[in-house]
């Protein structure tokens, strides 16, 4: 059983469109990372949610932390191929000494 | 901007083999990790170092798996014995402090053949 669940595992799309991708775990976290990786590149960090019912946006993307703070989405609107790349959501562990991820939702935005 | 950076971008080592994994990190980051992408496969934790030793470590990083900071600056990762499943890319990462962002290098890509 994996701890967070990301779905859908690809999602391909036309410019411009809009899109939502998920983060559900069963579990509770304190905080939540989202972090985008594009082919031959390590992740990059794009927000931290901490609060339940969070709502942050960066641009044209928008992330919310649910109430209960066991789930999280990314929506994008108006997608561009720079948009294109592996998104994951990581939470840390227990410790706090480390990061686990979730397998990511692959996106292709085509022109 | 600072980054972490990562020596060589690409290995190629025959099972068997020893190979070191090198990560320069940023300067004033006093946190280190190694994580591991096998192909398709999800961002894996391999160990966490802090303060010249191991904060904690995965079920991944067995016996064979070794880490230190040999000179103050550099982070390398030690295989002592190759295994075709040990192909990967492998990441290093840092931070400032265990709870804020993790800034990741562009990773090695470790080929066991």
């Amino acid at each position: 059983t994996q701890l967070l669940e990301q779905s859908p595992q690809f999602l391909s799309i036309q410019e411009g469109e809009n899109l939502t991708v998920y983060c559900n775990s069963s579990s509770v976290f304190s905080s939540l990372q989202w972090y985008r990786q594009e082919p031959g590149e390590g992740p990059v960090l794009l927000v931290t949610v901490v609060t339940g019912g969070e709502v942050k946006k960066l641009k044209r993307l928008t992330f919310q932390f649910g109430d209960a703070r066991k789930d999280s989405s990314l929506h994008i609107t108006a997608a561009q191929t720079g948009d294109t790349g592996l998104y994951l959501c990581a939470v840390l562990n227990q410790a706090g000494t480390a990061l686990i991820f979730g397998k990511g939702t692959t996106l292709s935005v085509s022109s | 901007e600072p980054e972490v950076t990562q020596t060589p971008s690409h290995q190629v080592t025959q099972m068997g083999q020893e190979v070191i994994l090198r990560c320069v990190p940023i300067s004033n980051h006093l946190y280190f990790y190694w994580y591991r992408q096998i192909l398709g496969q999800k961002v894996e934790f391999l160990v966490s170092f802090y303060n010249n030793e191991i904060s904690e470590k995965s079920e991944i990083f067995d016996d064979q798996f070794s880490v230190e900071r040999p000179d103050g600056s550099n982070f390398t990762l030690k295989i002592r014995s190759t295994k075709l499943e040990d192909s990967a890319m492998y990441f290093c990462a840092d931070s400032y402090r265990p709870n804020t962002e993790a800034f990741f290098g562009q990773g090695t890509r470790l080929t066991v053949v």
